[in-house]
């Protein structure tokens, strides 16, 4: 079935460091993709999709672009800030009702 | 704020009562959903409704039931709670017909002991 995995946490970075978090789906066809965020004490929050392949979602400095060819959906930021400190998590959805998540990656970000 | 209120907030509770946790929303969207997050599984979706009275499974929804009398609540009962179901519980609703894009309640922490 369609799947999702990410990259154990957590990642631990300097402030203005360079953030990448790794994502990789299973999925017969073309899903849809999506990097939401959790802050601490609250719930998940969209930071930014992409419907198809080569695809780039942007938002708040993060980026992440669709590969079809490697199915991975790899997040990035070129400067990261202690406020970045969060739980990241890839989703997808295939036209279905149901989203589909991975695991979550926990950042942790010191000044 | 997404329109989404979750309560309790927090619940302590003793295995084998019977608990219900209510998500309101305010906005007058379809599809509302009920994930359980907890280490090592991410979110796993456990029941959701597509309309009024409307509700399917998820992928953990043995020991959890639903019900959906009016589009704002959605309720999710323990029966009999056990402490595999000590957890943090999250609503979402879609508000996109076309983009399955959700918006996350603050959540309700639930030990049971």
């Amino acid at each position: 079935g369609d799947s999702v995995t990410q990259m154990e946490g957590p990642v631990t970075l300097s402030e203005e460091a360079f953030l990448t978090i790794n994502c990789t789906y299973t999925a017969t066809g073309y899903p849809s993709l999506f990097w939401y965020v959790q802050y601490p004490g609250e719930g998940l929050q969209l930071l930014l999709k992409a419907t198809k392949a080569d695809d780039k979602g942007s938002n708040k400095g993060f980026e992440a672009t669709y590969r079809k060819e490697t199915t991975s959906f790899h997040l990035e930021k070129g400067s990261v800030q202690v406020s970045d400190s969060a739980v990241y998590f890839c989703a997808l959805d295939y036209n279905t009702d149901k989203l589909i998540f991975g695991t979550g990656t926990r950042l942790q970000v010191f000044p | 704020d997404a329109g989404i209120t979750q309560s309790p907030r927090h619940k302590v509770t003793e295995t084998g009562t019977p608990v219900t946790l209510r998500c309101h929303q305010t906005e007058n969207h379809r599809y509302m959903y009920w994930y359980r997050q907890d280490p090592g599984h991410g979110l796993r979706l456990i029941h959701y409704s597509y309309g009024v009275k409307d509700t399917d499974k998820g992928e953990v929804s043995d020991g959890y039931s639903v019900s959906r009398s009016k589009t704002e609540d959605f309720l999710l009962t323990l029966e009999s709670a056990t402490s595999s179901q000590t957890s943090v519980y999250f609503c979402a609703i879609r508000r996109d017909r076309t983009q399955n894009i959700q918006y996350f309640g603050a959540g309700t922490r639930l030990s049971v002991l």
